[in-house]
């Protein structure tokens, strides 16, 4: 069964602090893995892609990484803001319309 | 441009009663798709277009019904609503530019059925 794994559920960090969500995926075919960051009351917004081929890839703050070998991903977030609270998604794209959602890790950075 | 514009934002029903959920994309993509969202769950894919003209099942497609009306706009109905149809509902949409572009999704239609 294709599932998308998220840990943890759920994180208090202060702010200025790094954090790692980690996300396990056992999905067949894999076309890619993307993160979502969800605010409260919005839509997912799309943070970053790993394909394949991809070890790491950042957007500012935020570092990807993927070891395909294993199936894991993990979300870095550095010197964190109160603006990143939010539920953070993994999603793994599987074939060309199918989307597998973990459940998300939800993120609350206190001052 | 506005993106994925969802109405209405938030609905009550009662159980038995009707509703369509409107959606629409000003971004020229070719496939949408009708996600729930429920607590301690991902989100679910109810209903998909692939193109205009096209619809497919999701995972959870019993109970609703959708139509592809032209290209910018796809809706979903609910033709009886049941308390289990209880959740947040998103619209999605995606450009046909190849395997690495994003879903993009509205704000969202929070919806209660008592």
């Amino acid at each position: 069964k294709n599932q998308v794994e998220q840990s943890p559920q759920s994180l208090i960090i202060l702010e200025g602090k790094n954090c790692t969500l980690q996300c396990n995926y056992t999905v067949s075919p894999f076309s890619n893995l993307r993160w979502y960051k969800q605010d409260t009351g919005r839509g997912p917004v799309s943070l970053t892609i790993m394909t394949f081929s991809e070890n790491t890839k950042s957007n500012g703050r935020y570092t990807a990484t993927l070891d395909a070998d294993t199936k894991q991903s993990s979300l870095h977030i550095t010197a964190s803001q109160l603006s990143d609270s939010a539920s953070y998604i993994c999603v793994v794209r599987s074939g060309t319309y199918k989307y597998i959602f973990g459940t998300g890790t939800r993120l609350k950075v206190l001052a | 441009n506005a993106g994925v514009t969802q109405t209405p934002k938030f609905q009550v029903l009662k159980t038995g009663q009707s509703m369509t959920l409107q959606c629409a994309q000003d971004m020229n993509h070719n496939s949408m798709y009708w996600y729930r969202q429920d607590p301690g769950m991902g989100l679910r894919l109810i209903y998909y277009s692939a193109s205009e003209g096209t619809t497919d099942k999701g995972e959870v497609p019993n109970g609703y019904n959708v139509s592809r009306l032209n290209k910018r706009e796809f809706s979903l109905r609910l033709e009886s609503a049941a308390p289990s149809q209880t959740s947040v509902y998103f619209c999605a949409s995606r450009p046909p530019t190849g395997e690495v572009s994003p879903l993009h999704f509205g704000n969202g239609t929070r919806l209660t059925v008592t």
